[in-house]
């Protein structure tokens, strides 16, 4: 079956510091991969994807890059802010689960706080 | 436009009570979603609607049962809950990923928060 492995944390740093996140995953097809970032008391927002090897997502400073040789898929931004505090969330999505839904299989969630 | 709504935001409900939960989207997207998540863990799958019907019960206790009236609305009928069942409870929606170029995202709502007393 399919899995994700983050890094759990909790991760503290500094403002302006460099974020990595790490994640690895094993799957039997051709996944597409995702990060997902829950703020506080809010829902999942999607905060970048990857669709097939090699491919970058990013998107307000974050990125990651697909990479199926080590199978990882690692969250890095070059310069955190108090405002980028929230959990994280590694996940793929290959195995159909019925007429066009497809399910998604996530990390545990890797909690970031940012200090002044 | 990528925003799936939910209503309440908060619920409070005693163990014999009936309550429902909604969900909404109007993106086209034809299966949607509901999941559980607890405190400091990620989301659970309960159950998977496409193209308006069941496609997937993740063995879920029948005190919940979901119903999907139309493609845009999505509910969750509460029945005879414990305070287990304590959660913030979400929503999610994804285009059919069968067609052409799409990354089978799915987009997620705020969420319920859920306390059974």
């Amino acid at each position: 079956g399919n899995s994700v492995t983050q890094m759990e944390g909790p991760v503290t740093l500094s403002e302006e510091a460099f974020l990595t996140i790490n994640c690895t995953y094993t799957a039997t097809g051709y996944p597409s991969l995702f990060w997902y970032v829950q703020y506080p008391g809010e829902g999942l927002q999607l905060l970048l994807k990857a669709t097939k090897a090699d491919d970058k997502g990013s998107n307000k400073g974050f990125e990651a890059t697909y990479r199926k040789e080590t199978t990882s898929f690692h969250l890095e931004k070059g310069s955190v802010q108090v405002s980028d505090s929230a959990v994280y969330f590694c996940a793929l999505s290959d195995e159909p689960r019925g007429a066009g839904s497809y399910q998604l299989t996530f990390g545990k969630g890797t909690k970031l706080s940012v200090i002044p | 436009d990528t925003e799936v709504t939910q209503t309440p935001k908060h619920l409070v409900m005693g163990m014999t009570n009936k309550k429902s939960l909604k969900c909404e989207q109007h993106m086209g997207h034809r299966a949607m979603y509901w999941y559980k998540q607890k405190a400091k863990k990620p989301p659970e799958l309960m159950f998977v609607y496409s193209y308006e019907k069941l496609s997937i019960n993740e063995s879920v206790p029948s005190r919940f049962s979901p119903e999907c009236p139309n493609s845009s609305l999505l509910n969750l009928h509460l029945h005879a809950l414990q305070p287990e069942d304590s959660a913030l409870y979400l929503c999610a929606s994804s285009q059919d990923g069968r067609l052409a170029g799409v990354g089978y995202e799915q987009y997620f709502g705020p969420g319920t928060r859920l306390t059974v007393t």
